[in-house]
């Protein structure tokens, strides 16, 4: 089916490991971008991605590294996974269309770090 | 990109409208106004957008001041289904959609 996907759902690690985050969307938006959401509070961007190979930081990028090798792949790492960055992480797509548009949002990951 | 400024949270009864404001006085003239909301902990919903006239869906409506400084999202008539976290975002840049804080809106029976 067509969508945004987001893998593990659920995750559980140990400080010092690392944790990769998988984003998968069907839709070959150029545009795609992680987010973390920490307890109780709004969202804040990490990296986006305008186009494969295209990356930049958002709000809240160190301790995390991105990749986009595919239009439709995006996905991030923990290298060195620490307490702080527990969180749930959402991932979303935008087609960027001449009159702005909307983002889609996967179903969201959630990391604990112990 | 401009900021935006909203209340934390508001109240509303079960089937008024319901009407959430944000300020952005410093929003420039190419720069969409959008809405999203959050249920619980699922991502977040895109709601409607809008560049200068006001906009209307079937979720809901969206009204533009003429000096673009505020907008005002409404409900028509607000179930317990739209208890959420609304967001209210500027941007021209379509890279960058920064979500800030929201307003925790509590529709009641």
């Amino acid at each position: 089916d067509a969508g945004i996907t987001q893998s593990p759902r659920y995750k559980i690690t140990e400080t010092g490991r690392q944790v990769t985050l998988m984003c998968h969307q069907t839709w070959s938006h150029s545009y795609m971008f992680w987010y973390r959401q920490d307890l109780g509070h709004g969202l804040r961007l990490i990296y986006y991605s305008a186009a494969a190979d295209i990356t930049d930081k958002g709000e809240v990028p160190d301790g995390y590294v991105v990749s986009r090798s595919k239009t439709e792949n995006f996905p991030l790492t923990l290298e060195s996974a620490t307490r702080s960055q527990t969180s749930v992480y959402f991932c979303a797509s935008h087609g960027a269309s001449g009159n702005g548009g909307e983002l889609f949002f996967g179903e969201g990951s959630r990391l604990t770090v112990l | 990109d401009a900021k935006t400024t909203q209340p934390p949270s508001m109240d509303c009864a079960e089937g008024r409208a319901a009407n959430l404001p944000c300020n952005h006085s410093t929003i420039s003239g190419n720069e969409y106004v959008y809405w999203y909301r959050q249920i619980h902990s699922q991502g977040p919903q895109y709601i409607i957008h809008g560049l200068k006239n006001n906009e209307t869906n079937e979720m809901a409506s969206l009204i533009i001041t003429e000096d673009r400084k505020s907008s005002t999202l409404i409900l028509p008539h607000a179930t317990l289904r739209d208890t959420a976290v609304y967001y209210c975002i500027v941007t021209y840049n379509f890279n960058k959609f920064y979500f800030g804080s929201g307003t925790k809106l509590n529709v009641k029976p």
